[in-house]
């Protein structure tokens, strides 16, 4: 158990539904990452908050969105899903920011596995 | 162009093989260089990380670093059917962008 808890792990959903995924770090990490992994594209990067801030925006598609809650806990609104947003989708979090000098360490989540049929 | 560029495999080797695991990447920025394991159905651990050039060793599992190549190497000595596995290498700027570049994995199979 890496202490990075994610529900759920499964989900099955039809085209244009709205799913939420969420998250909740190790304890006294700041930072939660989000991760789409899918077969023909690795792991890509989504989004990073920090201590309840967005501090970081990749390849995350505007029908996606997040946010971290006061309880560091964080949530991944998919939306007008596509068959296309079916993959895991993992959330990791580490202690620092990250965005000084360091290796910033992630530790991952199990992932929540999305289908859209 | 992909900035990181990794083989899937699948790589199959026989109990005891020593085995070689690499990536390429295009950005010189990247000063942080990791490898994760991902077991079937499960999030990626770190293995080990090592920054900008060089070797490090941790047991059975050694990590290279030829920057000037722009090329990083896992290698796994008297591999284990337990070491089958997704490894994936991952990469940082010393500053500024903060999230973690991956490779798309490479699939490894050891044969008992």
């Amino acid at each position: 158990d890496s202490g990075v808890t994610q529900t759920p792990k499964h989900l099955i959903t039809a085209t244009g539904q709205r799913v939420t995924l969420r998250c909740s770090p190790r304890s006294g990490d700041l930072s939660v990452y989000w991760y789409q992994q899918s077969l023909d594209q690795g792991l890509q990067f989504l989004i990073q908050y920090y201590n309840g801030e967005e501090r970081a925006k990749g390849n995350i598609l505007e029908r996606f969105s997040a946010q971290q809650f006061p309880d560091l806990h964080s949530e991944l609104n998919l939306s007008s899903l596509e068959l296309g947003d079916s993959a895991l989708y993992f959330c990791a979090s580490s202690v620092a920011e990250g965005g000084s000098s360091g290796a910033n360490v992630l530790t991952f989540g199990a992932g929540s596995r999305l289908t859209v049929l | 162009q992909k900035e990181v560029e990794q083989d899937p495999g699948p790589l199959s080797v026989p109990e005891g093989a020593i085995v070689s695991l690499n990536c390429t990447y295009s950005n010189s920025a990247f000063q942080y260089f990791m490898w994760y394991r991902q077991y079937s159905r499960k999030g990626p651990e770190l293995l080990m990380y090592t920054y900008s050039s060089g070797n490090k060793e941790d047991g059975r599992f050694t990590a290279q670093v030829d920057k000037s190549s722009k090329y990083i190497s896992l290698f796994i000595r008297d591999s284990q059917p337990s070491d089958s596995a997704t490894y994936l290498c991952a990469m940082k700027r010393d500053t500024g962008r903060r999230a973690l570049t991956f490779g798309s994995g490479t699939r490894l199979q050891v044969q008992p």
